[in-house]
């Protein structure tokens, strides 16, 4: 079946670092990833996608790669702030499947210290 | 504003209480779907709904009812809640099946005793 699962569950960056979060998946046939952040107490938000044409799309000091090869997806996040800090999951989707269902990761807790 | 709203946010419940968790969202959305979010789990899709009267099985449907009668409401049923749907529910919205960004809810939190 299809899995969608995270390298590491926890980083720990300082404040002004570029961070990394990675993000495998299992399901060939996935054409869609998204990435979401979700922060205590909150539900998760959407902060960019891709599509599997794309190898690359960046967003404000966000970065999502997709290397189709290795079925693996990363988000980089620039200068990383405070305000980052939150739990972020990769998802992906085969839009051509019978239904519309988004696998989540479990996510990784980003801590970033000042 | 454009949200999925949820209620209630908080609820502690005993076994077999029937409960309803309400969602509406303002935003004219297709298609409509609910989460559980669980430690170590993640988020489980729990039922979707393409449109008005069109729902459908997500991951983990035991124990739960949905209905869409109307576009904007996609309340989730417990007829006979249990201690191990315990969990944050989450409900989101988006445009069409298209693919593209699910509106979240900001989760509601049940205990079931």
């Amino acid at each position: 079946g299809e899995s969608v699962g995270l390298h590491l569950p926890t980083l720990s960056v300082q404040e002004g670092d570029n961070s990394i979060i990675n993000c495998a998946y299992s399901n060939s046939a996935s054409d869609y990833f998204i990435w979401y952040k979700q922060e205590s107490g909150k539900g998760p938000q959407f902060i960019i996608d891709i599509r599997s044409n794309m190898d690359k799309r960046q967003g404000q000091r966000v970065t999502v790669l997709l290397n189709k090869t290795v079925k693996h997806l990363s988000l980089q996040i620039a200068a990383t702030q405070p305000g980052d800090s939150a739990v972020y999951f990769c998802a992906d989707e085969n839009s051509g499947g019978s239904n519309y269902k988004l696998t989540f990761g479990k996510g990784t807790l980003l801590t970033v210290n000042p | 504003e454009a949200q999925v709203t949820q209620n209630p946010r908080y609820l502690i419940t005993v076994t077999g209480k029937k409960l309803t968790v309400t969602c509406s969202q303002n935003m004219n959305h297709e298609y409509m779907s609910w989460y559980r979010q669980d430690p170590g789990l993640g988020l489980r899709q729990i039922y979707y709904s393409m449109n008005v009267e069109v729902t459908d099985k997500g991951d983990v449907p035991e124990g739960y009812k949905v209905s869409r009668k109307e576009k904007r409401n996609f309340p989730l049923i417990l007829e006979s809640p249990s201690p191990n749907q315990t969990s944050l529910y989450f409900c989101a919205s988006s445009f069409s099946r298209a693919g593209g960004e699910l509106f979240f809810g900001e989760g509601s939190r049940l205990t079931v005793l």
